[in-house]
């Protein structure tokens, strides 16, 4: 099925480092989403975006609607052990929502 | 507030078992269910989604089917499992007081078929 870009594909960062991560689509979204997901369970939503060119911050994390409406990022300030995980970017289409691929974060002490 | 429930957490089945994973939602009404599967390692993909009772989209051909017979309530079945059926079930809902664009997910069923 369609799915998004997500990049990069993984990251391993020092503890205390600011990470960036994107999602590119060929499709045009009027929604994206946000999900974080640890190991063994299901995915928790983080940030949901509504408007072309909106900025929105949740604690530590800010996430942007890119113009084009074809792309999204998210940025993570000072990462933590906790930050761990993967991290998927979602676009809704209609009834569904069509996920990227996701980005794997690990965090080193 | 809203919360989801799957079960089994767990579930483990020999090849040719039939298969029944249940979703139930509480605390809103006339939610869109949905149901994921994950690979290991992988991303998520959609395989149902129902916006009412009775009423159920099928994205991926495959041997699993859906059924909704109750408002809140979502199961996902198998006459006959096969190998390629393990992995990590996720049930997810959408719509009723929050955001309708926005999906909660359960905590998922691992199944592994041997």
């Amino acid at each position: 099925g369609q799915q998004l870009n997500q990049s990069p594909q993984s990251m391993f960062i020092q503890e205390g480092e600011d990470v960036s991560m994107n999602c590119t689509s060929s499709s045009i979204f009027n929604t994206w989403l946000w999900y974080k997901q640890d190991p063994g369970e299901g995915p928790v939503l983080l940030i949901a975006l509504y408007k072309a060119g909106e900025l929105t911050s949740n604690g530590r994390l800010t996430a942007q609607f890119g113009i084009t409406r074809k792309d999204s990022f998210l940025n993570i300030s000072a990462s933590i052990p906790s930050d761990v995980g993967i991290y998927f970017c979602a676009g809704r289409s209609v009834h569904k929502l069509i996920f990227g691929t996701g980005t794997r974060l690990q965090v080193f002490p | 507030s809203q919360t989801i429930h799957q079960w089994p957490a767990t579930l483990v089945q020999p090849v040719g078992s039939p298969l029944s994973l249940e979703c139930t939602v509480e605390g809103t009404s006339n939610p869109n269910l949905y149901w994921y599967r994950q690979a290991a390692g992988r991303g998520l993909q959609l395989l149902f989604y129902s916006v009412g009772i009775g009423q159920i989209s099928s994205e991926v051909p495959q041997n699993l089917s859906a059924s909704r017979p109750q408002d809140r309530q979502f199961i996902l079945s198998s006459k006959k499992l096969l190998l390629s059926d393990s992995g990590f079930y996720l049930c997810a809902w959408t719509g009723g007081a929050v955001s309708a664009y926005e999906q909660y997910f359960g905590p998922g069923t691992r199944l592994t078929v041997t």
